[in-house]
């Protein structure tokens, strides 16, 4: 079965800092990956995927993640966090596949923008 | 934008008792998913629904737990017989297809007294 780890759990920024948050999953085979932001008493929000193609995928608020499948990780970027980022960061993978496959998440990283 | 609503936000019952957690997916999506997350734990997947049967589940999802799509617009979890570890945050999600992500609902958390 598949596993993600993320590396921290808990990161402190100012703002117009930049930020990566790292994200590693096991899998041998091809896997879509997930990034996934829970602001403050809020639902999971897509920040961004990616299933194939270009490894460097920008999503949603200026985020942007790579995928390196040498590595098998899909860190999470922001080159200037804004106060308003302060939330918990998820990533996530299933395996490539039928469109009933589960997500399998990581513990999160919970983030705080200082101003 | 389309959301999925899930109901209630916020639900306490007792030990033993059965509960219905309700969720309202995208009207046009086709996958159905059932995930909850213990306080301080990472979110786990439970159960995938797709063409009015389940798909996959997890080993979380065991003889307690069914669900339920009973008129084309709910998608129902039903656990039956509560036990207080149960106590946690449901989500429910929704897909249109394999090549989209997965839309959650906000959330209902449960409390098992």
């Amino acid at each position: 079965a598949q596993s993600v780890s993320q590396h921290n759990h808990h990161v402190i920024l100012s703002e117009a800092a930049s930020l990566e948050l790292g994200c590693n999953y096991s899998y041998g085979g091809t896997v879509n990956l997930f990034w996934y932001v829970q602001y403050p008493g809020q639902h999971l929000q897509l920040l961004l995927k990616y299933f194939s193609g270009d490894p460097l995928v920008k999503g949603i608020k200026g985020f942007e993640a790579e995928f390196i499948k040498s590595k098998f990780s899909f860190n999470l970027r922001k080159p200037s966090v804004q106060w308003s980022d302060t939330a918990e960061y998820f990533c996530a993978v299933t395996v490539s596949g039928g469109g009933a496959d589960g997500l399998t998440f990581g513990k999160g990283t919970h983030l705080i923008i200082q101003p | 934008e389309p959301e999925v609503t899930q109901t209630p936000s916020h639900q306490v019952t007792q030990m033993g008792q059965e509960v219905i957690l309700r969720c309202v997916p995208i009207s046009n999506h086709l996958y159905f998913y059932w995930y909850r997350q213990i306080l301080g734990q990472k979110v786990e997947f439970l159960v995938s629904f797709y063409n009015n049967e389940i798909s996959e589940k997890s080993e979380i999802f065991d003889d307690q737990f069914s669900v339920e799509r009973p008129d084309g617009s709910n998608f129902t979890l039903k656990i039956r017989s509560t036990k207080l570890e149960d106590s946690a945050m449901y989500f429910c999600a929704s897909r249109l297809d394999s090549f989209y992500g997965y839309t959650f609902g906000s959330g209902t958390r449960l409390t098992v007294v």
